[in-house]
């Protein structure tokens, strides 16, 4: 069935450094979503990407998504301590509007 | 309340026992999710409907756990005959089809 894979699994930065989570799947998607929990929450949805070679921006976060529609990266402008959480990336189980498969996510730390 | 209701929070049960999650969506959606989380993974599908029909579940469900999803509104999650490996978060999602999904705050199952 479809996998969603990501790296890196966890990240420590720096306060004020930038970071990038990446995001592949086996199969081409018809869109990705991505999601932030943070330590003790639930997910909490950011975005949805549909179009091939997309690029979205909700103000330090940058999502993109490829040209084959089979990966996809978000990159955090100048980290702070609230980015801290695990990101996800979530895509259709098959094609269509079907329930998500997602990947295991990235743990961000933020060090102040 | 316009976000995602779930009771209890919290749950512990001796191995054998049945459980019962509930589940109350956003009114508006229409689709219904359960997904599994233990730590360090991603949410992982275990089933979904669309109004009151169950469109989907997992292989890798059990005959132990079943959902209903009465008249489209809340629904229910039942576990059957708990055993140690059904400790987890149970997370219950909705969302409108091909839009992204609003969480709730999950049932914390251990079993002991």
């Amino acid at each position: 069935g479809q996998q969603v894979m990501q790296i890196p699994q966890y990240q420590h930065v720096q306060e004020g450094e930038d970071f990038t989570t990446y995001c592949n799947s086996s199969t081409t998607l018809s869109n990705i979503q991505w999601y932030k929990q943070r330590p003790g929450g639930h997910p909490v949805f950011l975005i949805q990407l549909v179009k091939s070679g997309e690029v979205k921006k909700q103000k330090r976060l940058t999502f993109q998504f490829g040209e084959a529609k089979k990966n996809s990266s978000l990159h955090i402008t100048a980290t702070q301590t609230t980015d801290v959480g695990t990101y996800f990336c979530a895509g259709p189980r098959n094609s269509g509007n079907t329930p998500l498969v997602f990947g295991k996510g990235t743990r961000l730390s933020v060090i102040a | 309340d316009t976000g995602v209701s779930q009771d209890p929070r919290h749950k512990i049960t001796k191995r054998g026992q049945n459980v019962t999650f509930r589940c109350d969506p956003i009114s508006e959606h229409n689709r219904l999710y359960w997904y599994r989380q233990t730590l360090g993974q991603g949410p992982e599908f275990l089933t979904y409907f669309q109004n009151e029909a169950q469109l989907e579940k997992s292989r890798l469900l059990s005959d132990r756990f079943s959902a209903e999803r009465p008249k489209g509104s809340f629904s229910t999650l039942e576990i059957q005959r708990t055993e140690q490996g059904d400790s987890a978060m149970y997370l219950c999602a909705s969302s409108l089809a091909g839009a992204g999904y609003t969480f709730g705050s999950g049932t914390r199952l251990t079993v002991v």
